[in-house]
């Protein structure tokens, strides 16, 4: 079956302006997460969706981050006036519940922020 | 806070040998351990994990790993590497009352022919 599928691959942003990052998970699960990889550094957790509860937002570096999840499948990571320190890759990844399996994980959408 | 340490930021190693990539987690009292492989340009894959049982795990591609309750390890090795094992490999561990892992910074794993 299709994967967990992320959009667009590749953005290109002027400092300042804000862009939106969509996650597309596998049908149905029901967790939901979003990462950000920066080079040398692993993966940085920045926030959890499960199925209809509140979501955990402890990973959120600012203010200027969010994200929600609409219908509980397609998700959305919003940057506002991006800076040069948000250039990094962002991973999404989904899993059928919070039990111990394991998470899929989407290709990735590698953002710069000029 | 659950912590993950990957000892090596790099291992080169050539191929047909074998090879050990360190991980090791901070002390909880349940844990849920993982390895993941991303190759470049990719998302992450799993390769193996630890629930229960059996503290020797095998996972795809040939490579196992071993559970260390007493030293808080799961180090990840494989006897024989090949050319397209050149990956990043990531450490997780998942803490018994959170549903979210925490990874380590990732190991570099090139095979030199």
């Amino acid at each position: 079956g299709a994967g967990v599928s992320q959009s667009p691959s590749n953005k290109v942003t002027e400092k300042g302006k804000d862009v939106e990052l969509r996650c597309d998970p596998i049908s149905g699960h029901t967790a939901l997460y979003w990462y950000r990889q920066s080079l040398g550094q692993g993966l940085e957790f920045l926030i959890y969706f499960q199925g209809n509860s509140a979501p955990d937002k402890s990973g959120l570096p600012s203010d200027r981050f969010s994200a929600e999840r609409t219908g509980g499948s397609v998700s959305t990571l919003t940057i506002q006036r991006t800076q040069q320190e948000d250039s990094a890759v962002y991973l999404c990844a989904s899993s059928f519940s919070a039990s111990p399996n394991e998470q899929f994980f989407g290709p990735g959408t590698r953002l710069t922020v000029l | 806070a659950q912590s993950v340490t990957q000892l090596d930021s790099q291992v080169p190693v050539f191929e047909e040998a074998p090879v050990e990539l360190r991980c090791n987690y901070s002390s909880s009292v349940s844990v849920y351990l993982f390895w993941y492989v991303q190759y470049p340009n990719q998302g992450l894959q799993l390769l193996l994990k630890y629930l229960s049982g059996s503290t020797l795990v095998k996972g795809i591609n040939g490579f196992e790993a071993e559970f260390n309750k007493s030293q808080t390890s799961f180090h990840l090795r494989k006897p024989s590497v090949h050319i397209s094992d050149t990956a990043e490999y990531f450490c997780a561990v998942r803490s018994g009352g959170s549903y979210i892992p925490t990874f380590g910074r990732g190991t570099s794993l090139i095979v030199h022919p």
